[in-house]
């Protein structure tokens, strides 16, 4: 049972354009959600969050949205970067432990 | 580095055998957690301290995974009588919640292999 999906396996993209991410879920009961970075042989490294009151956050090149509606968030890198080429995971909170998705590799060309 | 640190990093060992990886928290954290990821997931998660007190038990934690955190500071995770599908990458992560909001950071993870 994926409660968080990441449908597309990968992505490619050119060095200044923008990358988008998605990410959907099941679950309305999750209340938080969250991006993470993940290099080759490290651990996630987190990135940007959301509450699920809100529709909007921005971090400097980083922005999620979430639409509550359809159940569906995410995350905007503008302007794409060759350092952001990563595996990026969406994860979803619920009570005390997160829900990922499978994970979206991110290849930035420069 | 005031990072969450694990030990060992990587862990070759024998079908049967038991293993042990330890976990150090951001120091100010009173909340620690282990997920385990295989090639190709998402971490899943397995359980979840707060303080010394194991709150939380995924369905995965079966009887031969024990975790602990004796003086709610680092966490071991003791695996008995390893499977080779107990092969994966552990993480632990740890947080503390401020203004309500909770966000785990994560470690470097132990990458475990049994033959």
């Amino acid at each position: 049972d994926q409660q968080v999906k990441q449908n597309s396996p990968s992505l490619s993209v050119q060095e200044g354009r923008i990358s988008i991410l998605n990410c959907d879920y099941t679950n309305s009961m999750f209340d938080y959600f969250l991006w993470y970075k993940k290099y080759p042989a490290e651990g996630p490294t987190f990135l940007i969050s959301i509450s699920s009151i809100k529709d909007k956050n921005e971090d400097g090149r980083f922005t999620v949205f979430l639409n509550k509606s359809a159940k569906h968030l995410s995350l905007h890198i503008v302007p794409s970067q060759p350092g952001d080429s990563a595996v990026y995971f969406c994860a979803a909170s619920w009570g005390n432990k997160l829900v990922f998705g499978a994970g979206t590799i991110l290849r930035v060309k420069s | 580095d005031t990072g969450v640190s694990q030990d060992p990093r990587h862990k070759i060992t024998k079908r049967g055998q038991n293993v042990t990886f330890r976990c150090d928290p951001i120091s100010e954290h009173n909340r620690l957690y282990w997920y385990r990821q295989t090639l190709g997931q998402g971490p899943e998660f397995l359980t979840y301290f707060q303080n010394e007190a194991q709150l939380e038990k995924s369905r995965l934690l079966s009887d031969r995974f024990s975790a602990e955190r004796p003086k709610g500071s680092f966490s071991t995770l003791e695996i008995q009588r390893t499977e080779q599908g107990d092969s994966a990458m552990y993480l632990c992560a740890s947080s503390v919640s401020v203004g309500g909001v909770d966000t785990q950071y994560f470690g470097p993870g132990t990458r475990l292999t049994v033959l």
